[in-house]
């Protein structure tokens, strides 16, 4: 198993600011993901966070907009750029060894 | 569009009710996993089925897994409030990458 934990758990922030997301796992695992959830609702992979080389982002995800790093395989961040109101969600860090693993999630809202 | 459908979309069961939620997709996936979510935290891994027609049991849930790979059943025995929750599915074909369902909320009234 892994435990994940992400910081921080939940923020308020200005349209037009930046929000950097992290995630820390207790073991190193080779697959790290980034998913986005609106409240009650299914998970929307945003990117595979690859150590040592770019992410591979989903369709309809860029790397401007949502920057993400992968120094070592028990870390990883997410940046939300130039958020908007659209940008509120629940951002989750996920790692897989056959079996996903989530972390609690980070609760965005983007006045 | 889904690539895993899930139904129905929303439940509100009284307790000692039973429950089936359906999985359904038209691809082959080679493994399915479903996932219960509560409030402010992520999802938790349920089960795991790799096997066409293999059934599982966690207590008072069952897990099936279509013959063709392409569907899956959760099954609920005599519900309970601690049951309540966003219920998801989620699929792959090389534990690279995974599909995840539209999701059931489930609510089960005391």
């Amino acid at each position: 198993s892994a435990v994940i934990s992400q910081k921080p758990s939940r923020d308020i922030c200005q349209r037009g600011t930046s929000l950097t997301i992290q995630c820390q796992v207790d073991s190193q695992v080779t697959m790290m993901f980034w998913y986005r959830q609106q409240p009650g609702q299914s998970l929307t992979l945003i990117a595979t966070a690859n150590q040592g080389s770019e992410a591979t982002y989903e369709s309809g995800f860029v790397i401007d907009k949502f920057p993400i790093s992968r120094p070592n395989l028990t870390f990883s961040t997410l940046t939300v750029s130039n958020m908007s109101p659209e940008d509120s969600s629940i951002y989750l860090c996920s790692v897989s060894t056959e079996t996903q693993y989530f972390g609690p999630g980070t609760r965005l809202l983007v006045l | 569009t889904q690539l895993l459908e899930q139904s129905p979309q929303f439940l509100s069961i009284q307790e000692g009710e039973n429950l089936t939620v359906y999985c359904n997709s038209s691809s082959v996936f080679s493994s399915l996993q479903w996932y219960r979510q509560e409030p402010g935290e992520g999802p938790v891994l349920l089960v795991t089925v790799v096997t066409g027609g293999e059934v599982k049991k966690l207590k008072r849930l069952t897990f099936q897994f279509g013959d063709a790979r392409k569907d899956s059943s959760l099954h609920i025995t005599a519900a309970q409030p601690g049951d309540t929750g966003l219920y998801l599915c989620a699929g792959t074909y090389n534990f690279n990458k995974f599909y995840f369902g539209s999701g059931t909320k489930l609510n089960v009234k005391p």
